[in-house]
């Protein structure tokens, strides 16, 4: 494709479910990088990807979060045992040479 | 930490008029500056970056930004603004070569009035 995609668009889950949100970065870019945003806030950093290696986690809030990219390319952000505190909107971004970086859509979840 | 400051929540200025958008940031060492621009229901947009060298930078769509290091900002900037130009402005920074972690401001919403 054309730019990044995340899937699904929206997710609501129920408080205690484990959700699974996608991200496919654009075709060839080496940096993949997740960011919480809450309403009405910036981006907030949670993880970083080099490839296949997880480079910084240190922004996932806690050890209910966990993402990964087996393959260097398509990337998944777990959260385990969500709560309420965990909605906001996730935001995937790739860039060749992390200085300019391309944004996906969003997943907006929300746990009632 | 690195960290960045946008003082006003919102921004009204009438079209053709010059729009401002102000940005202070905080880091160490030196800083690579960035501003992004998130239209409804799509995904934040790059608009520009400073690195190193001249401190007014152009960018896509007429933006420009100037760095002043001494007063730690990094203001956008269009001499005319237009309708389309009603969004949410994102000013981030992250330290030189070697941090990844790009820091965002909370946004600044502007909004042209034809």
């Amino acid at each position: 494709g054309a730019g990044v995609s995340q899937s699904p668009r929206y997710k609501v889950a129920k408080r205690g479910q484990d959700v699974a949100l996608r991200c496919d970065p654009i075709s060839g870019h080496v940096s993949l990088f997740w960011y919480q945003q809450a309403l009405g806030q910036g981006p907030e950093f949670l993880t970083y990807f080099q490839n296949e290696a997880q480079l910084d986690k240190s922004g996932l809030p806690s050890d209910r979060f966990f993402a990964e990219r087996p393959e260097g390319s398509v990337s998944t952000l777990k959260i385990q045992r969500t709560q309420q505190e965990d909605s906001a909107v996730y935001l995937c971004a790739s860039s060749e040479k992390s200085e300019k970086l391309f944004f996906g859509s969003g997943t907006q979840l929300s746990v009632l | 930490a690195q960290s960045v400051a946008q003082p006003e929540d919102q921004v009204n200025v009438a079209e053709g008029n010059p729009l401002t958008v102000k940005c202070t940031y905080s880091v160490s060492g030196n800083p690579y500056l960035f501003w992004y621009v998130q239209y409804p229901n799509r995904g934040l947009q790059f608009l520009l970056k400073y690195i190193t060298g001249d401190n007014l930078v152009k960018g896509s769509y007429g933006f420009e930004a100037e760095f002043n290091k001494s007063q730690t900002s990094f203001h956008l900037k269009k001499p005319s603004a237009l309708v389309s130009d009603s969004a949410l402005y994102f000013c981030a920074v992250r330290a030189g070569y070697g941090n990844n972690r790009l820091a965002f401001g909370k946004g600044n919403q502007v909004v042209v009035i034809p």
